[in-house]
C-alpha cells in the first residue's frame, strides 16, 4: 500500500534556528513528490515538485531535496512567518496520497 | 488572480439534512479534484474529474456522497443525510493533468459542520 509518513509531527524552532522536515515514502511507482504549506484554516499551498532522485529546489529560505526512499524540507534562517504546517504528498497515479504534516512554529 | 474558489467557505447543518459544496476551478485547467481534511490529518483523496468525466472515486465516498462536474467547468459535491462524522473541511484542487503538469492547486476549503 502506498504510504507516506512525516516526521517529527511538530518542531518548535527559534527565529535563525535551521532545520529539517523529513517525508518517507513507500510506493509502488513514484511520479513525484510534492511539498506544500498550509495555514490555519486554509488550503495547501503549493511549494515545489520533486521528480527525481538527486533533485534539488529553492525557493527563499526553503530547500527540498529528494532521494529514492525519502525527501527533506531544509529551512534555514527561519523567520516566524514560515510557522505553518508542512505537508508531503506523492504522486504514484492520478492521484495525491499525503502525509499528516509537520507543524511548524517559529519562535521570535 | 483567478485561483480556484469554493463555496459556502462554511456550513452548519443539522444530521440528516444534505448539503451541497461548489468548487470554480482555475479556468484552464482540465483535472478537477475533492479531497477531505481532518484535524491533525493530511487531506485524504475523495474523487476526480478529467473534463466531465469521473474517473476514479475512493473507498472513502460512500453512496451518500456524489459529485458532478457539467460541461467541465465548475464542480459539486453533495452529502445526503449528514453524518457527525462527515464534519471535516472539503477541499477541491485543480491541476493541467497530462504533460501539462501534475501540480495540484487547491481552494480555501468548505469547513463542513454537523450538529
Amino acid at each position: 500500500e502506498d504510504q507516506v509518513t512525516q516526521s517529527p509531527e511538530a518542531l518548535r524552532l527559534q527565529e535563525g534556528e535551521s532545520s529539517s522536515l523529513n517525508c518517507s515514502y513507500t510506493v509502488s511507482g513514484l511520479r513525484g513528490l510534492f511539498w506544500y504549506r498550509q495555514d490555519p484554516g486554509k488550503g495547501p499551498e503549493f511549494l515545489f515538485t520533486l521528480y527525481s532522485a538527486g533533485e534539488e529546489k529553492e525557493k527563499e529560505r526553503l530547500k527540498a531535496t529528494l532521494t529514492k526512499k525519502e525527501s527533506f524540507l531544509h529551512i534555514t534562517a527561519p523567520k516566524p512567518e514560515d510557522s505553518a504546517t508542512y505537508l508531503c504528498a506523492v504522486y504514484p497515479d492520478d492521484k495525491i496520497i499525503f502525509g499528516k504534516g509537520t507543524r511548524l512554529h517559529i519562535l521570535p | 488572480d483567478t485561483g480556484v474558489s469554493q463555496d459556502p467557505r462554511h456550513k452548519i447543518t443539522k444530521r440528516g439534512q444534505n448539503v451541497t459544496f461548489r468548487c470554480d476551478p482555475i479556468s484552464e485547467h482540465n483535472r478537477l479534484y475533492w479531497y477531505r481534511q481532518t484535524l491533525g490529518q493530511g487531506p485524504e483523496f475523495l474523487t476526480y474529474f478529467q473534463n466531465e468525466a469521473q474517473l476514479e472515486k475512493s473507498r472513502l465516498l460512500s453512496d451518500r456522497f456524489s459529485a458532478e462536474r457539467p460541461k467541465g467547468s465548475f464542480s459539486t459535491l453533495e452529502i445526503q443525510r449528514t453524518e457527525q462524522g462527515d464534519s471535516a473541511m472539503y477541499l477541491c484542487a485543480s491541476s493541467l493533468g497530462g504533460t501539462g503538469g501534475a501540480e495540484q492547486y487547491f481552494g480555501p476549503g468548505t469547513r463542513l459542520t454537523v450538529t
